[in-house]
Order: structure tokens, then sequence, then C-alpha cells
């Protein structure tokens, strides 16, 4: 059974630094991806990423993935309050239907 | 946006009460699915169908039944509502052409009393 894991899940940083978010999962997957949430909103798709090795980054944002250490991280470079959001990793299930298991998120906050 | 509406968005419902949850999308996609979102829990799903009258169980189904008669909805129905089942409900299509990423409803914030 799939299991993921992020941390940490609460993340508190000040404007300006940098720092990382780590999710790790227990089964061989073929796509690992990355969403946001605002609060009492949707989830928003962030990242997809798909083989080993691959970096993604999109603004202050970089995704990384390691498959053979099943492990995924997300960078965030010199912070802004913008980035205030919940951040979840999500693994796709083996045995199609393109299912994905959640990590219980990481709820990061960007004091000014 | 992937052309995805969750209806009621708000519902307040007594224990015991049938509930059933609409998702419709717009862009004919195959696979839909249905999760619930609970604090400390993340996303855990459901059920999930890979085509008309196609549907399979996810995580946590039980008290939780799904139908889809057409492509472009899913509906998720609570038999008897119990308090447990309290929780942000969201739908999400998978776009097949677009590396499978999932997409996600606006969500429905359902309270059992």
């Amino acid at each position: 059974e799939l299991k993921v894991e992020q941390n940490p899940l609460f993340l508190s940083m000040q404007e300006g630094k940098n720092y990382t978010i780590y999710c790790n999962y227990s089964t061989t997957s073929d796509r690992l991806y990355w969403y946001r949430q605002d609060p009492g909103k949707s989830l928003e798709s962030l990242f997809v990423l798909l083989s080993n090795g691959a970096v993604k980054q999109e603004g202050r944002l970089m995704a990384s993935l390691d498959t053979k250490a099943r492990l995924s991280t997300l960078h965030i470079t010199a912070a802004v309050h913008d980035l205030s959001a919940t951040y979840f990793c999500a693994v796709e299930a083996q045995g199609g239907s393109e299912k994905l298991v959640f990590g219980k998120g990481t709820k990061l906050t960007v004091n000014p | 946006d992937a052309g995805i509406t969750q209806s009621p968005r708000h519902k307040v419902t007594e224990t015991g009460t049938p509930v059933t949850l609409r998702c419709h999308q717009t862009e004919n996609h195959r696979y839909m699915y249905w999760y619930r979102q609970d604090p400390g829990h993340g996303l855990r799903l459901i059920h999930y169908s890979y085509g008309v009258k196609d549907t399979d169980k996810g995580e946590v189904s039980d008290g939780y039944s799904v139908s889809r008669s057409k492509t472009e909805d899913f509906l998720l129905t609570l038999e008897s509502a119990t308090s447990s089942q309290t929780s942000v409900y969201f739908c999400a299509i998978s776009r097949a052409g677009q590396l499978y990423e999932q997409y996600f409803g606006p969500g429905t914030r359902l309270t059992v009393t």
C-alpha cells in the first residue's frame, strides 16, 4: 500500500528566507504532483514530475524528484507573503486509473 | 479552469438523512474522482470512475456510493449521513492528454448535525 509522508506539516518562515518541503513515498511510482491550496479554496496544480532527476521551476518554487530515494522536494527561494498556503504532494498509485495518494500537506506561513 | 462545478456548495443535514452531491464537468474527461478533505488527513479518495457506469472504491469508501450515468456527471451519495462524514468534498477530473494531472472542483462543505 502506497504511503506518502510530507514534512514538515507546519512551517513558519520569514520573508526572504529559503526553505525546503519534503515528500517521501513508500512504493515505486511513475508520477508525482505538487498542489497548492489557499484557505477555503480548491487545489491548484503546481508541478508534475515524471522521471528521476526531473526538476521544475515556477517563480520562487522549484520541485525535484529522486525516484530511487522515493523523495521529492519543494524548495522555496526568498519567500514572500503571497506564498503562504498549504502545499500537498501526491503520488500516482500503481494499477492504473490514475489514482493519487496525497500527503497530509504542509501549511506554510510567511511572515513579514 | 477545467470546467468542473459542484453542487451544492454548502449543505447542512441531519444524521440519518440521505445526501447526494453532484459533480459536473464540461470537457468530456473519462476519469472522475471524489475526495474528502479533513484536518490532519489531507485528501483521501472515496470513489472514482473510469467511464460511464464504471466505478471503483477508493481508500475511504464505507458509507458512500457513487453513480455515473453520463460522462459529464458523477454523483456521490451518503445513504444515511453520520457526523463522521462532516467534511469538505472535492471532485476532480484527470486530463489524460496533460500528464494525467488532476484538476479539482470548488468543493462542497457538508455538515452533518
